[in-house]
């Protein structure tokens, strides 16, 4: 079974750059495709990007300027970093590890990050 | 882009039965097989239920079914127990991307 486990600030400021990352336990980080996901508090889920170990990604247009993703399949991890973040930015975040089309069958616990000055 | 539509809250006693809805545009739901249902519990990570609209991951009770009618996905829990007390949000691939619903509070009176 894979594991997932996030980390990152838990807390950045306003304009700043959040910078999270995934490491992938118990599984090929080439066997899936590694989607981050959030969830504002008290709010539903919000898919945010995904990311093949061969370098494809996708992006919620929503977020796509602000959004990047990569893989370090060396330390089995994935990244995301959002820039410009604001408090509508605040929110639990997860890495799931899936397939490109919606198919998340490993999740983490999640990493809650908070945008205040 | 919007999240797909389903019901704020759904309700029902233990064993009977209840469907969530899940309404998209002909761009995501209507336009792919690759609708998937998830369940979280309070402070507990999503699990996934239902995969491409009718497909159950092992160890998912057969009391889960999906179901897909042009834009419209859906969700029937039979035999309601007191576990299955959660929230419960679709998902659809879109082409480019992926999108959720706003999810329905599921309570088992």
């Amino acid at each position: 079974q894979v594991h997932l486990q996030e980390s990152g600030p838990g807390l950045v400021k306003p304009s700043e750059t959040l910078s999270l990352t995934c490491t992938v336990s118990g599984g090929s980080i080439s066997s899936y495709y590694w989607n981050w996901i959030r969830q504002s508090p008290g709010k539903g889920l919000e898919w945010i990007a995904y990311i093949h170990y061969s370098g494809t990604t996708k992006y919620n247009p929503s977020l796509k300027s602000r959004v990047t993703m990569s893989v370090d399949t060396s330390k089995n991890q994935i990244s995301l970093r959002l820039n410009s973040v604001t408090a509508a930015d605040t929110a639990l975040y997860y890495c799931s590890g899936g397939y490109y089309n919606g198919k998340l069958d490993n999740w983490g616990q999640g990493t809650l990050v908070t945008v205040s000055s | 882009q919007s999240a797909l539509t389903q019901p704020r809250s759904v309700s029902g006693s233990p064993g009977q039965s209840v469907t969530i809805s899940c309404t998209g545009t002909s761009s995501d739901v209507g336009a792919y097989d690759f609708v998937s249902w998830y369940q979280q519990h309070p402070g507990r990570a999503p699990k996934l239920m239902i995969y491409d609209v009718t497909q159950r991951p092992s160890g998912v009770p057969d009391r889960f079914s999906g179901s897909k009618s042009g834009n419209t996905a859906s969700l029937t829990i039979s035999g309601l127990q007191t576990d299955d007390d959660a929230d419960y949000y679709c998902c659809s691939y879109a082409g480019t991307h992926t999108i959720f619903g706003g999810g329905t509070k599921l309570t088992v009176l």
